[in-house]
């Protein structure tokens, strides 16, 4: 199994840009979750979904990020418009229903100038 | 509300010395605890969980813990500790079933000569 798929790896973009970060989430899995880690606040989770319905986007910082996910094979989270202050490295994780161990991504960094 | 607290930020060991990393939780019930271990602009990478049973568990590269529930701790340990060891480690925390984990700040562990 190739594990999360996350893409970019790195993405650079000017303020006030939108950004769209990809995850593919391991096949068969129906758990999906998007953290953002900094330096300040560690890992915190923005917002999750189960069988491809968000559940709990409390930790969605503003009204500029939206999450989608689609089908069950790919979700996305933008930034509209993007901030200095969303910096950070961005990780997809995913689970499976019973197993509560979540598989991460290799994460994106996001750099916001 | 679900917490975990890793007291040690930043931790520096002598290769071949041993190693005990703390964690402490608080959840209303009866918890699955993780430890996951990030390298530098890597994923993070599952050591071992507890789900219930044996409260000693064996991970990967070495690593065990043990859940002490009257201490409310997870700690992570390993006897001897090799170079490659230097990442950062996460204690987890989560409920049964597909929701998210609740992770804490992480503990930089730093390997000398």
């Amino acid at each position: 199994d190739a594990g999360v798929i996350q893409s970019p790896r790195h993405e650079v973009t000017e303020m006030g840009q939108e950004v769209t970060l990809r995850c593919k989430p391991i096949s068969g899995h129906n758990s999906l979750f998007w953290y953002r880690q900094t330096m300040m606040r560690g890992l915190e989770l923005l917002i999750y979904f189960n069988n491809n319905v968000p559940i709990d986007d409390s930790g969605m910082p503003e009204d500029r990020f939206s999450a989608k996910m689609p089908n069950a094979s790919f979700s996305t989270l933008k930034i509209q418009p993007s901030e200095p202050r969303d910096s950070a490295v961005y990780f997809c994780a995913s689970s499976t229903q019973g197993d509560t161990e979540a598989f991460f991504g290799q994460g994106t960094r996001l750099t916001v100038v | 509300a679900q917490s975990v607290t890793q007291p040690d930020i930043h931790i520096t060991v002598s290769e071949g010395a041993s190693l005990e990393l703390r964690c402490n939780y608080s959840y209303g019930a009866t918890p699955y605890l993780f430890w996951y271990v990030q390298s530098p602009g890597q994923g993070l990478q599952l050591l071992l969980k507890y789900f219930s049973g044996d409260t000693l568990v064996q991970g990967i590269k070495g690593f065990e813990a043990e859940f002490k529930r009257s201490q409310s701790s997870f700690n992570l340990r390993k006897p001897s500790v090799h170079w490659s060891d230097a990442a950062e480690y996460f204690c987890a925390v989560g409920p049964r079933g597909n929701t998210p984990l609740v992770f804490g700040k992480g503990t930089r562990l730093s390997v000398i000569a």
